[in-house]
């Protein structure tokens, strides 16, 4: 089954503070994998997806399929950074996007 | 208005009340979808729609239909609904194929 598993529902940290922000995954074939964002009052946005290998706003997320993880990483975080935060996986010909539940967090000035 | 749209942002009905989502995109996208967004649960797929037609149908009960008329437009209609449908349901538009979706902001939907 497609899962996309999430276990952090807070995670707070100080600024400055390095930040990790977890998210497994269970799916059959070559999953492509995202991080999305809500910060507050907007709407949900895509932050960053595995097949680009990219940063944005200092995040970074590696696809590790021995573990079949995908976890995102910040070295220093910021106020702004605090939102919440959906891993979610593609799987299929539709399209279809499988979230998590999500972790909100919470950097502490 | 560019972007994703969606109306009524909040929405309050009875449970005999027969009433509409409406989303519209601005971005050209010929794949649609509709999500719920229930509190302590994970966004999850309704109904995914490419080139207007539905192509996905997460088990989702007849008390929900779908109906795209082109590919800008995604209504959801809503007749009998019980106050565990109440929830924010949020549509999204893509590329079909495509590997970004963009959401809008989301109906309130209060079932009472």
């Amino acid at each position: 089954a497609q899962r996309v598993t999430q276990p952090e529902k807070l995670l707070s940290v100080f600024k400055g503070a390095p930040v990790e922000l977890k998210c497994n995954y269970s799916y059959s074939g070559s999953p492509e994998l995202f991080w999305y964002v809500q910060y507050s009052r907007q709407r949900l946005q895509l932050l960053l997806r595995h097949i680009s290998r990219e940063s944005i706003k200092g995040f970074t997320a590696d696809l590790n399929k021995g573990e079949t993880s995908f976890h995102l990483k910040k070295p220093f975080a910021q106020e702004e950074d605090s939102a919440m935060y959906y891993c979610a996986l593609r799987g299929g010909a539709t399209n279809k996007l499988i979230f998590g539940t999500g972790t909100l967090l919470a950097v502490q000035p | 208005e560019t972007g994703v749209t969606q109306t009524p942002r909040h929405l309050v009905m009875g449970m005999t009340n027969k009433k509409s989502l409406k989303c519209e995109q601005h971005l050209g996208h010929n794949a649609m979808y509709w999500y719920k967004q229930s509190a302590k649960k994970p966004l999850e797929l309704m109904f995914v729609y490419s080139l207007e037609e539905r192509v996905e149908n997460n088990s989702v009960p007849s008390r929900f239909s779908p109906e795209c008329p082109n590919s800008s437009h995604l209504f959801l209609h809503l007749h009998t609904l019980q106050p565990e449908d109440s929830a924010l349901y949020l549509c999204a538009s893509s590329q079909a194929g495509g590997n970004e979706q963009f959401f809008g902001p989301g109906t309130r939907l209060t079932v009472l």
